[in-house]
């Protein structure tokens, strides 16, 4: 059964600084992971997908990276903002027919001004 | 519009009572899903559905039961509520990934949330 599992679970970090996330999973036979945003209250927004053939994706600030043999994902994020305050989550989907994806349960992230 | 609606947005019922979530989509996904959040948990799949003739189990689909009564309708019913079954609920689709698309194959869309109370 896959594990997902995201460390911290909280993190606070002053606006500016550069910062990175980590998620990591125990079986290495997925087909892709992503990376959502979750705000209070609110749905997932999707950031990154990172399809299993591929080693990172981009977009503006972010940078997600995937090492399937180690079992490793990291959400980097630069000149952090007080707007990117929210919960990342990190899901993987199991190769095979199902494509079922698993959660880790997120890190809550504080950007303070 | 948002892509993917869920109704009710906030429920409170009571234990025993009969509640259907429902979720709604534009986004011509043939693959929908129900996710239950509970806090420290992260989200655990209730039932999924690649088409409207494919009903599929997930990890926690105990006390629950799913209608597709059309490719962009998903509906999750608890028979009848405890109060173990207060969480916030998630709908999601995403295409093929193998039809999908290129890098984006298999993106999931969410639905802002229906957050269910039971006393």
């Amino acid at each position: 059964k896959q594990e997902v599992t995201q460390i911290p679970a909280a993190l606070s970090v002053p606006e500016g600084e550069n910062l990175v996330l980590n998620c990591s999973f125990t079986d290495s036979a997925i087909y892709n992971l992503q990376w959502f945003r979750q705000d209070p209250g609110k749905g997932l927004t999707s950031l990154l997908l990172i399809q299993s053939s591929q080693r990172e994706q981009t977009s503006g600030r972010l940078n997600a990276s995937l090492d399937k043999s180690s079992g490793r994902s990291t959400l980097y994020i630069a000149a952090s903002q007080p707007g990117d305050s929210a919960t990342y989550l990190c899901a993987v989907t199991r190769s095979g027919s199902a494509r079922q994806l698993t959660f880790g349960s997120g890190t809550q992230l504080t950007v303070l001004p | 519009d948002a892509d993917v609606t869920q109704t009710p947005r906030n429920r409170i019922t009571k234990t025993g009572k009969r509640i259907m979530l429902e979720c709604s989509q534009t986004k011509g996904h043939d693959r929908m899903y129900w996710y239950r959040q509970d806090p420290g948990l992260g989200l655990r799949l209730i039932y999924y559905s690649f088409d409207v003739k494919d009903i599929n189990k997930g990890e926690i689909s105990d006390g629950y039961s799913v209608s597709r009564q059309a490719q962009a309708k998903f509906s999750l019913s608890l028979e009848s509520a405890i109060p173990n079954q207060t969480a916030l609920y998630f709908c999601a689709t995403s295409d093929f990934p193998e039809l999908g698309g290129g890098s984006k194959g298999g993106e999931l869309f969410f639905g802002e949330g229906s957050r269910l109370t039971v006393l």
